[in-house]
């Protein structure tokens, strides 16, 4: 499986831009990039995926590099809410459902 | 209705009891996963279902056995478990069909082995 490298933590200011970096050098042409988030007791739930192209949605936007080797989870307006690991994961398409989580990001949201 | 719900929250057994967790979503999804999370780690998948098959057994020691009644229930039947076994058991389910389908996880079980 191809891996992703993240900072172990990052610290934002409520109501300001974070930007999560995942670094992933070694993907594949058509790996897709999935983020997820985990909040504090509570299983994994879905931010937002991509192949290429940005992408965004109600919970944050998606930046991918035009040599797809790194991409950058944006969350507009960090809210204490957003205090959660954030982990970036590789899906290859012939992926057999295998979907392995690296070490993640751990944000920490400051009022 | 997108929930994946888990049976117990909490769950403390013995070494020599034999218990069953369970999970359950009806989202029409044909895979569902086990996954296995200690603290302040990232979760790790055990088991992958597709079409109430076993499709991906990571590895995994026979005192977990997996099962897959139907297309909305995952069991996960444990006995003759360890100390070490003791962490937040993850279900989640998924469409079939690409790399590109999100998964959905449920809250966990949270076992601890006596």
């Amino acid at each position: 499986d191809a891996k992703t490298t993240q900072p172990n933590s990052m610290e934002s200011n409520e109501e300001e831009p974070v930007h999560l970096p995942c670094n992933h050098s070694t993907i594949s042409g058509t790996d897709y990039i999935h983020w997820y988030r985990q909040l504090p007791s509570q299983g994994p739930e879905y931010v937002i995926h991509g192949l290429t192209s940005n992408v965004n949605n109600r919970m944050a936007s998606l930046a991918i590099a035009e040599d797809r080797k790194s991409s950058t989870l944006i969350l507009h307006r960090a809210t204490l809410r957003d205090a959660a690991v954030y982990y970036c994961i590789l899906r290859p398409h012939n992926y057999g459902q295998n979907f392995v989580f690296g070490p993640g990001t751990r944000l920490s949201v400051l009022p | 209705d997108t929930e994946v719900t888990q049976t117990p929250k909490h769950l403390v057994m013995g070494m020599t009891n034999k218990k069953s967790l369970k999970c359950e979503q009806h989202m029409g999804h044909r895979a569902m996963y086990w996954y296995k999370q200690k603290a302040k780690k990232p979760p790790e998948l055990m088991f992958v279902y597709s079409y109430e098959k076993l499709s991906i057994n990571e590895s995994v020691p026979s005192r977990f056995s997996p099962e897959c009644p139907n297309s909305s229930l995952l069991n996960l039947h444990l006995h003759a478990l360890q100390p070490e076994d003791s962490a937040l058991y993850l279900c989640a389910s998924s469409q079939l069909g690409g790399p590109f389908y999100e998964q959905y996880f449920g809250p966990g079980t949270r076992l601890t082995v006596t």
